[in-house]
């Protein structure tokens, strides 16, 4: 039970490349997310998808698409990377996405934008 | 904005010593909370959480505490641990969605042997 898994761990970029960052869980679970962590600042909500098939907007979702695949996979596509898109990303998954669940996280993509 | 933010970026502890890290939140409208913990180069892990009707929990050398007076939320580490070394992040949680998760900034907690 590997729980959730990000590919890749690092990455750099030049300005205008694009890129998709995966993400898998194998808890079964309903709900994922995507998160940017800036330094000195909290985790920010990018976007998140409650169930297969279906997703939201977070706070900063400006730059991003994603792709609910599957119930296992929800993946963030940056189009046209800029300098400001450079961040740790972090998927994470829950079971129903209600508020008393916990949220479990991958280990995170490391993204250098030049 | 409303915003979840943290009175001490750092803080220092000698192992075995008790560490209690603050945060503070300004949404009066939240009623859910809580704490993960993030070590370097790792995803952040859940340690405890609490709801607004409540204000004390605890869970395995933790404890957290709530009041909603001051709208003021600490965790509290029993016995310091050199593993307890990692970033603390409140979170708050408002409107019953896993999408109004706002996260406090961190406190990096240090733990001197």
């Amino acid at each position: 039970n590997a729980g959730v898994t990000q590919t890749p761990k690092f990455q750099v970029l030049k300005t205008g490349q694009s890129m998709t960052l995966q993400c898998a869980q194998d808890m079964n679970h309903n709900s994922m997310y995507w998160y940017r962590q800036d330094p000195g600042m909290g985790l920010r909500l990018i976007y998140y998808s409650a169930s297969e098939g279906t997703t939201d907007k977070g706070e900063v979702p400006n730059g991003y698409n994603v792709s609910r695949l599957n119930k296992r996979e929800f993946s963030l596509r940056l189009e046209s990377a800029a300098p400001s898109q450079t961040s740790v990303y972090f998927c994470a998954s829950s079971e129903w996405g209600r508020i008393q669940e916990t949220q479990y996280f991958g280990p995170g993509t490391r993204l250098l934008v030049l | 904005g409303e915003s979840v933010g943290l009175h001490l970026p750092t803080l220092s502890v000698q192992e075995g010593d008790n560490s209690i890290i603050n945060c503070a939140y300004s949404n009066s409208a939240s009623d859910y909370f809580i704490w993960y913990k993030q070590e370097s180069g790792k995803g952040p892990q859940f340690i405890i959480d609490i709801r607004s009707n409540m204000d004390k929990r605890q869970g395995q050398r933790v404890t957290v505490l709530l009041n909603k007076t001051v709208k003021h939320l600490s965790l509290q580490i029993a016995a310091t641990q050199p593993g307890d070394s990692a970033v603390y992040f409140c979170a708050e949680n408002y409107g019953g969605s896993q999408g109004n998760l706002i996260f406090g900034k961190g406190t990096k907690l240090s733990v001197k042997p």
